[in-house]
């Protein structure tokens, strides 16, 4: 099946640090959703992208759909405790279904 | 704003026994989706309903059958539960039918599902 590879696995940082992470594929995807997962709560949406090249804002979050259609990456600046979690991206190739990477996990020491 | 409700939060059970996942989302959603989640595997699909009256397999469907009850409602039933379905499984919908509709998916909380 269809394959993400995200990275890295998982993240130890200080508050305060700027984070990044990305996913690559090896086919060509129409959109790129980046997700957070509380620990006992379902994943939740952050940033959608629908254009190759877009670059698109959330408060102190910044994602980018890769020129190539190939990758994306998620950036947080200036970490705080509540950015701790499951950070999953997802990618739909064209007309297929949503292809998840295996995640994130950041953890944050104050 | 409920968004996606899902029943139970926790299960235990045995094995072979069965047991039906509910999930309802009130957002007038037209298509629906089930994942399971393992450890380091990410989000993994079931089954999906693009529409009320429609489903179809996902990529680990076996082991799992599912129902389109009316728009609201996508419920998962395992027939006969083995060890290797412990797992958390959420359920999600999107706005638009098809997987190819470019619209985010919004998942409800999860159900724990452990079984001996």
């Amino acid at each position: 099946g269809q394959q993400l590879n995200q990275s890295p696995q998982s993240m130890f940082i200080q508050e305060g640090e700027d984070v990044s992470m990305n996913c690559t594929s090896s086919s060509i995807f129409n959109t790129w959703l980046w997700y957070k997962q509380d620990p006992g709560e379902g994943p939740v949406l952050l940033i959608a992208l629908y254009k190759a090249g877009e670059l698109t804002s959330n408060g102190r979050l910044t994602a980018q759909f890769g020129i190539t259609r190939k990758d994306s990456f998620l950036n947080i600046s200036a970490s705080i405790p509540s950015d701790v979690g499951i950070y999953f991206c997802a990618g739909q190739p064209v007309a297929q279904k949503l292809v998840f990477g295996q995640g994130t996990r950041l953890t944050i020491n104050p | 704003n409920a968004g996606v409700t899902q029943t139970p939060k926790f299960q235990v059970l045995k094995t072979g026994q069965s047991m039906t996942l509910q999930c309802a989302q009130d957002m007038n959603h037209n298509s629906m989706y089930w994942y399971r989640q393992d450890p380091g595997m990410g989000l993994r699909l079931i089954y999906y309903s693009a529409s009320e009256g429609t489903t179809d397999k996902g990529e680990v469907p076996n082991g799992y059958n599912v129902s389109r009850l009316n728009k609201r409602e996508f419920s998962l039933r395992l027939e006969s539960a083995a060890p290797s379905q412990t797992s958390v499984y959420f359920c999600a919908s999107k706005r638009f039918a098809g997987q190819a509709s470019n619209q985010p998916q919004h998942f409800g909380d999860g159900t724990r599902l452990s079984i001996l």
